[in-house]
């Protein structure tokens, strides 16, 4: 069955760069996301990646794909205070019942 | 226009209690979602209406019954909750669902706590 794993927590330095970690499982995915959510917020889609990709750039962020090892990345440059939320990666699931399925989200903070 | 709009965004309700809530957009996405987030979990799927026909229930109790009058609206009534019924729901659109379902716009959520 599907399933997307995260770790749960990352802290960095304002200013340093931010990288958060997902493994999927189900080969089909079509296509992988990053959404963030913030205090009391509903999630917000910040980048997605087709999988017959293996970068893809956005201003401040990064997104690599290596679909081999079925890992996705989020690198955040230059970590602002307002970066500070928790980051879900989700695939959607190419099956024809389709879900889109969360892992269980990477709470970033951020140190002055 | 991007958005969803959920109301309300707070309920609290006793266990006898019959609410609902009440979740619209105007983007024309013809696949709208019912999420459930517990504290610290990630959203979990409830209901997906395409076209306005129920699509995925996932083994959702039946204290909880979605409804989608038109395209843009989307209901979720709520009957006889229990406590452990607390969450945040999350009302989701995207402009299909399918094999290729891209972005979801989510709302900011209805907050319900069930005394």
């Amino acid at each position: 069955g599907e399933d997307v794993e995260q770790s749960l927590f990352l802290s960095v330095r304002e200013g340093d760069s931010s990288v958060i970690n997902c493994t999927y499982t189900d080969s089909s995915s079509t296509y992988l996301y990053w959404y963030k959510q913030e205090p009391g917020a509903g999630l917000q889609l910040l980048t997605y990646i087709f999988s017959n990709m293996d970068m893809k750039q956005d201003q401040r962020l990064t997104v690599l794909l290596n679909k081999k090892d079925k890992h996705l990345s989020l690198r955040i440059a230059d970590t602002q205070t307002g970066d500070s939320a928790i980051y879900f990666c989700a695939e959607s699931s190419g099956s024809s019942a389709s879900k889109i399925i969360f892992g269980s989200g990477t709470r970033l903070s951020i140190r002055p | 226009d991007t958005e969803v709009t959920q109301t309300p965004k707070h309920l609290v309700m006793g266990m006898t209690n019959k609410k609902s809530l009440k979740c619209e957009q105007h983007m024309g996405h013809r696949a709208m979602y019912w999420y459930k987030q517990k504290a610290k979990k990630p959203p979990e799927l409830m209901f997906v209406y395409s076209y306005e026909k129920l699509s995925i229930n996932e083994s959702v109790p039946s204290r909880f019954s979605p409804e989608c009058p038109n395209s843009s609206l989307l209901n979720l009534h709520l009957h006889a909750l229990q406590p452990e019924d607390s969450a945040l729901y999350l009302c989701a659109s995207s402009q299909v669902w399918g094999p290729n379902t891209g972005e979801l716009f989510f709302g900011e959520g209805s907050r319900l706590t069930v005394l």
